[in-house]
């Protein structure tokens, strides 16, 4: 079975700096996605970014990068130029890309708080 | 497009009691899920339903029942509510039941159960 691991319960950043969350998961899987998802006070849960694990080039959306280490089984989020809306509990995401019985759900690590210092 | 909604938003219920959590998709997608969030953890997968009409269990299906009433709405049910099930329910779907098709969230269920 897979599992997902964020070893930072909470994080905290100066508005207009750059964090990093870590992300770490273990699978015996060769391809599969992985997700970046933004729980804000409301809960929704709202996507990020996402990888496709056969994909070397790491994803970006706008201040969001990922910097993913396959032999290394990582996947760190970077914000950058954060910014007070981007407070949120951040959770990272494991999806295998064979889908049958057992693997259509999406496995989530415990998430990492991040406050944003004015 | 609302997305997914998800009712009710929050509500109590007596151990023994019973209730329906009801969700609905705007957007056409053929795979919908129930997940629980509980303090501490990440989601877990309660049920999954790929395509309408089919349903299968996920991580943790025991004291849930779920029912795909058709392509929009996928409902879960719990016939005899107990206090371990006090938690945040999140009703996804996603346009197929592929890895690589992103899963959209509602806003949750919050529910506590005493």
């Amino acid at each position: 079975a897979q599992t997902v691991t964020q070893s930072q319960p909470e994080m905290s950043v100066q508005e207009a700096e750059t964090v990093t969350l870590s992300c770490t998961y273990d699978t015996s899987e060769s391809d599969y996605y992985l997700f970046w998802y933004k729980q804000p006070p409301s809960r929704q849960m709202i996507l990020v970014i996402r990888q496709e694990a056969y994909k070397q080039q790491n994803a970006t959306e706008n201040r969001f990068s990922v910097n993913f280490q396959k032999a290394a089984k990582s996947f760190s989020l970077k914000i950058s130029d954060s910014q007070l809306g981007d407070a949120a509990m951040y959770f990272c995401a494991y999806r295998s890309a064979i889908t049958n019985f057992g693997n259509e759900k999406l496995t989530f690590g415990t998430g990492t708080r991040l406050t944003i210092i004015p | 497009n609302a997305g997914v909604t998800q009712t009710p938003k929050f509500q109590v219920l007596k151990t023994g009691q019973s209730m329906t959590l009801q969700c609905a998709q705007d957007m056409n997608h053929n795979s919908m899920y129930w997940y629980r969030q509980d303090p501490g953890m990440g989601l877990r997968l309660i049920y999954y339903s790929a395509s309408e009409g089919t349903t299968d269990k996920g991580e943790v299906p025991n004291g849930y029942n779920v029912s795909r009433l058709n392509k929009r709405e996928f409902s879960l049910r719990l016939e005899s509510a107990a206090p371990s099930q006090t938690s945040v329910y999140f009703c996804a779907s996603s346009r197929r039941p592929t890895g690589q098709e992103t899963q959209y969230f509602g806003p949750g269920t919050r529910l506590l159960v005493l």
